[in-house]
Order: structure tokens, then sequence, then C-alpha cells
């Protein structure tokens, strides 16, 4: 099915932890974008990609690393996790940046709880 | 900086009775709007946006907002809720300069409680 598939759904880590969260979207599209969601804090911008070897960072780019050598593929690293990192993230991508005329395509989210 | 306010964080309606969520945007040029849903343990599907044109915008799942540029406003509307409706709400609003390759702002929130 066509669409943001992530990876993987629910993780568990322990402070100091590292890890991948995977993110890929069949409908080649350029911009993709990993977001994070809090309670009462609605959803805030990690890092974004405008195409492949392009990256930069979002509202809240701090503890997490990405990449981007494939137009399929934008893999999120926390490189030593922290409670605070505790979250749903969720990867979201559209032909050209947002907003224009292009919606953001959403993935069913990945929960990441750090102890 | 842009930035987007959803009032009310819980709204408790009845089965087929009207419903009216909030939004309020702060931005200085024209703003792209949109509204997304959330159900439980799902990733966000968009209901409506709007960027141009009409100020009354009609989405899926029998959804409507209005745009009300002297109220900075982007009200979602729905004549009659049904139980599948509860879920989370979120308006968003992005840059219309063209310049949005930083992404969309989002409000915090509102869940939608559905009462038999």
């Amino acid at each position: 099915n066509a669409g943001v598939t992530q990876t993987p759904k629910f993780q568990v880590l322990k402070t100091g932890q590292s890890m991948t969260l995977q993110c890929a979207q069949d409908m080649n599209h350029e911009y993709m974008s990993w977001y994070r969601q809090d309670p009462g804090m609605g959803l805030r911008l990690i890092h974004y990609s405008v195409g492949a070897g392009i990256t930069d960072q979002g509202e809240v780019p701090n503890g997490y690393n990405v990449s981007r050598s494939t137009t399929e593929d934008f893999p999120l690293r926390l490189l030593s996790a922290a409670p605070s990192q505790t979250s749903v993230y969720f990867c979201a991508s559209s032909y050209f940046p947002p907003p224009g005329a292009n919606v953001l395509t959403f993935g069913a989210g990945s929960r990441l709880t750090v102890l | 900086a842009q930035s987007v306010t959803q009032p009310d964080i819980h709204i408790t309606v009845s089965e087929g009775a009207s419903l009216e969520l909030r939004c309020n945007y702060s931005y200085g040029a024209t703003p792209y709007l949109f509204w997304y849903v959330q159900s439980p343990g799902q990733g966000l599907q968009l209901l409506l946006k709007y960027f141009s044109g009409d100020t009354l915008v009609q989405g899926i799942k029998g959804f409507e907002a209005e745009f009300k540029r002297s109220q900075s406003s982007f009200n979602l509307r729905k004549p009659s809720v049904h139980w599948s409706d509860a879920a989370e709400y979120f308006c968003a609003v992005g840059e219309g300069s063209g310049g949005g390759a930083d992404g969309l702002t989002f409000g915090k929130g509102t869940h939608l409680i559905i009462q038999p």
C-alpha cells in the first residue's frame, strides 16, 4: 500500500541507549519530516528534508540526527536516549515543502519510551 | 512567528448534536490552514484545507471549516456528529509566502468525546 511506513511501532529504551526510527515512503515525495507529539503540546517539528542529501533542523532538533541518502528513506537517530525523548514520533512527507498546495501524509507513528 | 491556538482541550458532544471546534492563528501574511484528525493509535489524516478562494471549505466525513480573516479564525464544524468522530483534532497553519520548508505549526489539539 502506498504511503508512509514507520518502524518500529513501539520501542522501550534505557537511558543512554541509541536507536533509529525508520521512515519510508513510496510516493516519490521530495519533502520528508519528523514530528514528535507530546500530551498538551501538539506536534513539533524535529528535522526535515527537502530532497536526498539535504536536511535541516526544525523546532526541537536537539538529541536527534537525520540523514537522507535516498528519496524514499528518512531515518531518525537517537544517539543517547533520555527520558525527555519519551514521545510518539510521526514521519510525514509531501511532494514539495509545505504548505503550498501540498498536503502532508503522515505515518502511523512510533511510540518510544525511555526509562 | 506563526502560532495556532485551540482554546478547548476537551469537548464533549452528544451523538447527533452539532459540533464546532475553535482554532485561532497568528500570522501576518496569508495563511495556509489545515485541520487534521487523529483516531486513537493512528497517524494524522487530513480533514480539509484552506489555501485561497471560497472561505467556506468542505472536507471529508461531513466536516467543513470557515476562514474568517477579521477574526483570525478557522473553526471546524459538523452538523451532526457520529460516535466514530471521537478523536483528537489538530488545527495547523503554514506560511503563505512560499518559504514553508520549516513545516507546519500545529495547535495543541482538541480531544472530542461523543456521548451516546
